[in-house]
């Protein structure tokens, strides 16, 4: 079972920033936050990841608590295309064959 | 690069026929995996390949199906005998042993299986 919560679905306006949360209150200490996300019929895709720092690439930041029980993804400009299923997974690093287990996702739904 | 390819993208059969999908990896990508995804739920992992060894399989595969990756290099999965329950979206994905990517999975468009 996944070990993330996440709220179903979420409105953003085009261009102001969407911040996705997610609660993992049973994280354990050699586990990572992960966030994929899934476009309109195609494969999920992979944003970012991070321990216990923030995190930031490209295309996202990842904001983690300081006791790693909940954490935020934010994307600072939304724009249309960003709109998606966006998953919020918890694994450890370097497993032993690393599979996703993915919950059902925040529907994020950007507004023109 | 050209990312990981999947083949048919969609395939319609009829309850008890056999199909059977291919998926292609990133090149050189040591890791293989297959995950099914029904509507509204996220994707569902099904099983892995470290090269052509196959290291894990989900409960959820069934008797029925069966994944191979002879050569270590692309894999097919079979599903013998189709249950309109095996209708599905059914993801590839692949990732390095190690590098920079090591621990991001890089999925392909998936197969969309319906069975009737």
């Amino acid at each position: 079972d996944a070990k993330t919560t996440q709220p179903t679905s979420m409105d953003c306006a085009e261009g102001r920033a969407a911040n996705l949360p997610c609660n993992h209150s049973t994280i354990s200490g050699n586990e990572y936050v992960y966030w994929y996300r899934q476009i309109h019929s195609q494969g999920p895709q992979y944003i970012i990841h991070g321990l216990k720092n923030n995190e930031t690439n490209e295309m996202a930041s990842l904001i983690i608590t300081e006791d790693r029980k909940s954490s935020t993804l934010i994307l600072p400009h939304a724009t249309l295309r960003d709109t998606a299923v966006y998953y919020c997974i918890v694994r450890p690093y370097g497993g032993a064959t690393n599979k996703l287990i993915f919950g059902t996702g925040t529907l994020l739904a950007v507004q023109p | 690069d050209t990312g990981v390819s999947q083949d048919p993208r969609h395939k319609i059969t009829k309850r008890g026929q056999n199909v059977t999908f291919r998926c292609d990896p990133i090149s050189e990508h040591n890791r293989l995996y297959w995950y099914r995804q029904t509507l509204g739920q996220g994707p569902e992992f099904l099983t892995y390949f470290q090269n052509e060894a196959q290291l894990e399989k989900s409960r959820l595969l069934s008797d029925r199906f069966s994944a191979e990756r002879p050569k270590g290099s692309f894999s097919t999965l079979e599903i013998q005998r189709t249950e309109q329950g095996d209708s599905a979206m059914y993801l590839c994905a692949s990732s390095p042993l190690s590098g920079v990517s090591y621990n991001e999975q890089f999925f392909g468009p998936g197969t969309r299986l319906t069975v009737l």
